[in-house]
């Protein structure tokens, strides 16, 4: 079975900017959550999808969107970046309900 | 908010040693689940605990649920190079329909061969 991938793996962007992070769920999976990851923490929750629709989110403005795709697929938006932004990008899908979540290896964005 | 707190924060051993890390969650937890991480790495799933005071094993791990279900523990016996990593802690809770996991900020275990 494939795992969780997501791209791209590294990504520079300018303060101000917009970016879009992809990620393919592992099949089968049809929930998919995004987190971010600072340096030396533990991951956060950004927010949850599930057959398309967010169904959890964490503490974080609206500059961050998502969505799901039919085919469980999902992408994450961050607009008007800041340099908090900063971090490695976790994507993890599971079966729903209370499965463990298998994560991607991440993106790290930088923003400049 | 709901908080997740791990200590210790880091933990260094020396190969043969035990290991524990501890897991304290403000709210009643509907489960935890348990991650390791490797330096550089994303982090893995290695078990989920839903039941109050349930205990579980793998190989050398021994995985602790309270009777409150607030708190948590993971011990390593017999340490080895291969369990170097961060470990984490997530609570889960699900209220409704909005399900969230909240990570605690992990246990660094550095084994010394």
């Amino acid at each position: 079975e494939t795992g969780v991938t997501q791209s791209p793996t590294h990504l520079i962007k300018t303060r101000g900017q917009q970016v879009t992070l992809r990620c393919s769920s592992q099949s089968g999976h049809n929930t998919v959550s995004w987190y971010q990851q600072a340096l030396g923490q533990g991951p956060q929750f950004i927010f949850q999808y599930y057959r398309e629709e967010e169904n959890g989110r964490g503490n974080f403005p609206p500059r961050f969107s998502g969505l799901q795709f039919p085919n469980y697929s999902s992408e994450l938006n961050v607009n008007a970046l800041e340099l908090d932004d900063s971090a490695l990008y976790l994507c993890a899908s599971n079966l729903g309900g209370f499965y463990g979540y298998t994560f991607g290896s991440g993106t790290r964005l930088t923003v400049v | 908010g709901q908080q997740v707190m791990q200590i210790p924060q880091y933990q260094h051993v020396q190969e043969g040693e035990d290991f524990t890390t501890y897991c304290n969650s403000s709210t009643t937890l509907s489960n935890i689940q348990w991650y390791k991480q490797r330096p550089g790495g994303h982090p893995v799933f290695l078990i989920q605990l839903v039941k109050s005071g349930e205990v579980k094993k793998q190989k050398r791990l021994t995985f602790q649920f309270g009777e409150a279900k607030k708190n948590s523990s993971l011990h390593i016996t017999a340490t080895q190079t291969t369990d170097v990593g961060t470990y984490f802690c997530a609570g889960a809770n699900s209220g409704g329909s909005n399900y969230k996991l909240t990570f605690g900020k992990g246990t660094l275990l550095t084994v010394n061969p």
